[in-house]
Protein backbone atom coordinates (compact mmCIF):
# COMPACT_ATOMS: atom_id res chain seq x y z
CA UNK A 1 0.00 0.00 0.00
CA UNK A 2 1.10 3.25 -0.64
CA UNK A 3 2.35 5.38 1.95
CA UNK A 4 1.10 9.09 2.21
CA UNK A 5 2.62 11.83 3.74
CA UNK A 6 1.03 14.82 4.86
CA UNK A 7 1.65 17.90 7.12
CA UNK A 8 1.08 17.65 10.86
CA UNK A 9 -0.98 20.62 11.57
CA UNK A 10 -2.41 24.09 9.44
CA UNK A 11 -3.48 26.64 11.15
CA UNK A 12 -6.63 28.97 9.04
CA UNK A 13 -8.76 31.64 9.58
CA UNK A 14 -12.34 31.48 9.30
CA UNK A 15 -13.21 32.69 5.35
CA UNK A 16 -10.68 31.72 4.28
CA UNK A 17 -9.44 28.60 1.48
CA UNK A 18 -7.44 25.92 3.04
CA UNK A 19 -5.27 23.54 0.50
CA UNK A 20 -3.83 20.07 2.27
CA UNK A 21 -1.35 18.97 0.11
CA UNK A 22 -0.29 14.93 0.47
CA UNK A 23 2.20 12.96 -0.80
CA UNK A 24 2.33 9.42 -1.89
CA UNK A 25 5.51 8.81 -4.27
CA UNK A 26 4.61 5.30 -4.79
CA UNK A 27 0.99 5.23 -5.94
CA UNK A 28 -0.28 2.24 -7.89
CA UNK A 29 -2.06 1.83 -11.11
CA UNK A 30 -5.20 0.39 -9.40
CA UNK A 31 -5.01 3.49 -6.28
CA UNK A 32 -7.42 5.80 -5.49
CA UNK A 33 -7.00 8.87 -3.42
CA UNK A 34 -9.31 9.37 -0.73
CA UNK A 35 -9.75 11.99 2.06
CA UNK A 36 -11.45 12.23 5.24
CA UNK A 37 -12.37 14.15 8.23
CA UNK A 38 -12.17 13.07 11.63
CA UNK A 39 -13.87 15.21 14.89
CA UNK A 40 -12.78 14.61 18.25
CA UNK A 41 -14.43 11.33 19.62
CA UNK A 42 -16.12 10.52 16.15
CA UNK A 43 -15.80 8.35 13.32
CA UNK A 44 -14.27 9.31 9.81
CA UNK A 45 -15.92 10.57 7.80
CA UNK A 46 -15.46 10.77 3.96
CA UNK A 47 -15.12 14.09 1.98
CA UNK A 48 -14.11 12.99 -1.47
CA UNK A 49 -12.15 10.78 -3.84
CA UNK A 50 -10.51 10.23 -6.92
CA UNK A 51 -8.46 8.89 -9.50
CA UNK A 52 -6.64 11.29 -11.49
CA UNK A 53 -7.36 15.47 -12.77
CA UNK A 54 -9.69 17.31 -10.47
CA UNK A 55 -12.96 16.28 -9.15
CA UNK A 56 -15.34 18.56 -6.89
CA UNK A 57 -18.45 17.76 -4.60
CA UNK A 58 -20.40 20.61 -2.60
CA UNK A 59 -17.98 20.68 0.56
CA UNK A 60 -14.53 20.02 -0.95
CA UNK A 61 -12.49 19.91 -4.04
CA UNK A 62 -9.19 17.43 -5.16
CA UNK A 63 -6.83 18.41 -7.25
CA UNK A 64 -4.64 15.60 -8.56
CA UNK A 65 -1.74 16.04 -11.03
CA UNK A 66 -0.87 14.05 -13.71
CA UNK A 67 1.73 12.06 -12.39
CA UNK A 68 -0.86 11.39 -9.15
CA UNK A 69 2.32 11.36 -6.81
CA UNK A 70 0.12 13.78 -5.01
CA UNK A 71 -2.75 15.35 -3.91
CA UNK A 72 -4.70 18.45 -2.27
CA UNK A 73 -7.58 18.85 -1.00
CA UNK A 74 -9.05 22.16 -1.27
CA UNK A 75 -11.51 23.65 1.17
CA UNK A 76 -13.30 26.76 0.27
CA UNK A 77 -14.02 29.67 2.85
CA UNK A 78 -13.82 27.90 5.74
CA UNK A 79 -15.14 28.04 8.90
CA UNK A 80 -14.80 27.22 12.46
CA UNK A 81 -16.71 23.55 12.49
CA UNK A 82 -14.22 22.85 9.64
CA UNK A 83 -11.74 22.62 12.95
CA UNK A 84 -10.75 18.80 12.22
CA UNK A 85 -8.69 16.28 11.40
CA UNK A 86 -7.78 15.61 7.70
CA UNK A 87 -6.76 12.46 6.45
CA UNK A 88 -5.45 11.35 2.97
CA UNK A 89 -5.69 7.72 2.22
CA UNK A 90 -4.63 5.89 -1.10
CA UNK A 91 -5.30 2.18 -2.12
CA UNK A 92 -7.68 0.07 -3.59
CA UNK A 93 -8.16 -2.91 -1.24
CA UNK A 94 -11.02 -2.97 1.46
CA UNK A 95 -8.65 -1.65 4.52
CA UNK A 96 -8.21 1.85 4.88
CA UNK A 97 -5.16 2.45 5.78
CA UNK A 98 -4.95 5.90 8.19
CA UNK A 99 -1.67 7.67 8.35
CA UNK A 100 -1.57 10.33 11.14
CA UNK A 101 -3.86 13.00 9.06
CA UNK A 102 -3.30 17.10 9.22
CA UNK A 103 -4.97 18.46 11.82
CA UNK A 104 -6.39 22.11 10.78
CA UNK A 105 -7.74 24.57 13.55
CA UNK A 106 -9.93 27.23 11.74
CA UNK A 107 -9.73 30.48 14.37
CA UNK A 108 -12.29 32.79 14.05
CA UNK B 1 -29.33 9.55 5.06
CA UNK B 2 -28.89 5.63 6.23
CA UNK B 3 -26.35 5.81 8.81
CA UNK B 4 -23.84 3.01 10.50
CA UNK B 5 -25.38 3.22 14.45
CA UNK B 6 -23.20 1.10 17.16
CA UNK B 7 -23.87 0.09 21.02
CA UNK B 8 -23.09 0.91 23.19
CA UNK B 9 -21.41 4.16 23.34
CA UNK B 10 -19.23 3.24 26.42
CA UNK B 11 -18.19 0.18 27.61
CA UNK B 12 -16.39 -0.28 31.06
CA UNK B 13 -15.07 -3.95 31.59
CA UNK B 14 -12.63 -5.58 33.87
CA UNK B 15 -9.01 -7.17 32.32
CA UNK B 16 -9.84 -10.36 31.18
CA UNK B 17 -13.66 -9.97 30.85
CA UNK B 18 -15.47 -10.73 27.35
CA UNK B 19 -17.15 -8.10 25.48
CA UNK B 20 -19.03 -7.70 22.27
CA UNK B 21 -19.62 -4.76 20.75
CA UNK B 22 -22.54 -4.23 18.21
CA UNK B 23 -22.79 -2.43 15.06
CA UNK B 24 -25.86 -2.13 12.44
CA UNK B 25 -24.45 -1.30 9.23
CA UNK B 26 -26.12 0.33 6.56
CA UNK B 27 -28.23 -2.29 5.28
CA UNK B 28 -27.73 -2.23 1.35
CA UNK B 29 -24.13 -2.60 2.07
CA UNK B 30 -21.99 -5.96 1.20
CA UNK B 31 -18.72 -4.66 3.13
CA UNK B 32 -18.05 -4.63 6.66
CA UNK B 33 -15.13 -3.40 9.30
CA UNK B 34 -13.86 -2.84 12.32
CA UNK B 35 -11.56 0.26 13.48
CA UNK B 36 -10.47 0.84 16.53
CA UNK B 37 -8.41 4.35 17.59
CA UNK B 38 -6.54 4.51 21.09
CA UNK B 39 -6.50 7.72 22.31
CA UNK B 40 -4.38 10.62 20.47
CA UNK B 41 -3.33 7.84 18.11
CA UNK B 42 -4.18 7.11 14.67
CA UNK B 43 -7.15 4.89 13.10
CA UNK B 44 -6.11 1.41 12.81
CA UNK B 45 -7.75 -1.24 10.47
CA UNK B 46 -9.03 -4.28 12.50
CA UNK B 47 -10.91 -6.46 9.77
CA UNK B 48 -13.15 -6.49 6.89
CA UNK B 49 -15.65 -9.27 6.45
CA UNK B 50 -17.53 -9.89 3.01
CA UNK B 51 -19.66 -12.45 2.13
CA UNK B 52 -19.62 -14.04 5.53
CA UNK B 53 -15.79 -14.43 5.88
CA UNK B 54 -13.01 -12.45 6.94
CA UNK B 55 -11.64 -10.90 3.79
CA UNK B 56 -8.35 -9.33 5.55
CA UNK B 57 -7.55 -8.85 9.12
CA UNK B 58 -4.32 -7.08 10.56
CA UNK B 59 -2.03 -8.24 13.01
CA UNK B 60 -3.50 -6.95 15.98
CA UNK B 61 -6.76 -8.83 14.97
CA UNK B 62 -5.65 -12.25 17.06
CA UNK B 63 -7.14 -15.00 18.72
CA UNK B 64 -8.82 -12.70 21.31
CA UNK B 65 -10.67 -11.34 18.71
CA UNK B 66 -13.61 -12.17 16.62
CA UNK B 67 -16.72 -10.95 14.31
CA UNK B 68 -20.05 -12.60 13.58
CA UNK B 69 -22.79 -11.39 11.37
CA UNK B 70 -25.55 -13.28 13.58
CA UNK B 71 -28.38 -11.87 11.30
CA UNK B 72 -29.23 -9.77 8.38
CA UNK B 73 -28.82 -6.17 10.54
CA UNK B 74 -25.86 -6.81 13.14
CA UNK B 75 -22.20 -6.92 13.03
CA UNK B 76 -20.24 -7.50 16.05
CA UNK B 77 -16.69 -7.80 17.59
CA UNK B 78 -16.35 -9.41 20.29
CA UNK B 79 -12.91 -9.86 22.49
CA UNK B 80 -12.37 -12.73 24.41
CA UNK B 81 -10.16 -11.91 27.56
CA UNK B 82 -9.75 -7.65 27.30
CA UNK B 83 -6.51 -6.18 28.00
CA UNK B 84 -5.56 -2.89 29.51
CA UNK B 85 -4.18 -2.25 25.90
CA UNK B 86 -7.56 -2.98 24.12
CA UNK B 87 -8.86 0.74 25.80
CA UNK B 88 -9.52 2.44 22.63
CA UNK B 89 -12.55 3.92 20.65
CA UNK B 90 -13.47 0.67 18.04
CA UNK B 91 -14.94 2.22 14.72
CA UNK B 92 -17.67 -0.07 12.95
CA UNK B 93 -17.94 0.75 9.06
CA UNK B 94 -19.73 -0.59 5.79
CA UNK B 95 -19.62 0.19 2.45
CA UNK B 96 -21.71 -1.01 -0.96
CA UNK B 97 -18.21 -2.32 -2.70
CA UNK B 98 -14.40 -2.55 -2.26
CA UNK B 99 -13.08 0.50 -0.17
CA UNK B 100 -10.63 1.62 -2.84
CA UNK B 101 -13.35 3.05 -5.24
CA UNK B 102 -16.56 2.98 -2.45
CA UNK B 103 -16.93 4.97 0.61
CA UNK B 104 -16.72 3.21 3.75
CA UNK B 105 -19.41 4.83 6.33
CA UNK B 106 -18.14 5.05 9.85
CA UNK B 107 -20.16 4.72 12.96
CA UNK B 108 -19.98 7.02 15.88
CA UNK B 109 -17.86 4.22 18.03
CA UNK B 110 -18.23 2.49 21.34
CA UNK B 111 -15.57 3.65 23.93
CA UNK B 112 -13.91 0.87 25.67
CA UNK B 113 -12.69 1.03 28.62
CA UNK B 114 -10.69 -1.81 30.57
CA UNK B 115 -9.78 -1.91 34.00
Amino acid sequence: LAKTTQPISMDSYEGQEVNITCSHNNIATNDYITWYQQFPSQGPRFIIQGYKTKVTNEVASLFIPADRKSSTLSLPRVSLSDTAVYYCLVGYTDKLIFGTGTRLQVFP
Amino acid sequence: EPEVTQTPSHQVTQMGQEVILRCVPISNHLYFYWYRQILGQKVEFLVSFYNNEISEKSEIFDDQFSVERPDGSNFTLKIRSTKLEDSAMYFCASSPGLAGTDTQYFGPGTRLTVL
